[in-house]
């Protein structure tokens, strides 16, 4: 069964600063990895897809990169605005699943002007 | 393109009553999942319709029961309502396009059960 976990569960950073948030996943038998945002009781905007075949993806100010054989994504945030103050959260799509998502518990970010 | 809709946004409901919520996708995606967001246990998977056959299903008790219908728009039942239903449910819909598989979530309904 794929468990998935998101270290930290917090965070709270000065503006401009580069920072990294991590998930890690039990089974790497994953299709692909998907990093979604979510404001305060709003739904999830999806930021990055990396197929398992992958190592990262980039999107403006983020990148995410996969290591499937360490059980690894991270989520790099380049020079961080107050904007960009939500909850983060990584969800693993396993192989013979369907669409189904197993989803860390997320990590609240906080970008302070 | 439109996104995902989700109705209603909020809903009040009362111990042992029944509720139904309602999910329309992106055009052209057939695949629904549901989910169950607390802040306890997180985002848990409910189960997952595609071309109106349920596909996949978590954990949840048989309260918890789904449908799709022909045109990919899904619903999704909870009977004999308990104050732990209480939570965000928000839906998905996904599509496959040269072998990527994306998701695209909905703003959400929240319930309240009293």
């Amino acid at each position: 069964k794929q468990e998935v976990t998101q270290i930290p569960a917090a965070l709270s950073v000065p503006e401009g600063e580069n920072l990294v948030l991590n998930c890690s996943f039990t089974d790497s038998a994953i299709y692909n990895l998907q990093w979604f945002r979510q404001d305060p009781g709003k739904g999830l905007t999806s930021l990055l897809l990396i197929q398992s075949s992958q190592r990262e993806q980039t999107s403006g100010r983020l990148n995410a990169s996969l290591d499937k054989s360490s059980g690894r994504s991270t989520l790099y945030i380049a020079a961080s605005q107050p904007g960009d103050s939500a909850t983060y959260l990584c969800a693993a799509r396993s192989d013979n699943a369907g669409n189904m998502l197993t989803f860390g518990g997320g990590t609240r970010l906080m970008v302070k002007p | 393109k439109a996104g995902v809709t989700q109705t209603p946004r909020y809903l009040i409901k009362t111990r042992g009553q029944q509720v139904t919520l309602s999910c329309s996708p992106i055009s052209g995606h057939r695949s629904v999942s549901w989910y169950q967001q607390t802040p306890g246990q997180g985002l848990q998977f409910l189960f997952e319709y595609f071309s109106e056959t349920q596909r996949n299903k978590g954990n949840f008790p048989g309260r918890f029961s789904g449908r799709q219908f022909s045109n990919s728009r899904s619903e999704m039942n909870v009977s004999t309502l308990e104050l732990g239903d209480s939570a965000l449910y928000l839906c998905a819909s996904s599509f496959t396009h040269q072998g990527d598989t994306e998701a695209f979530f909905g703003q959400g309904t929240r319930l309240t059960v009293v």
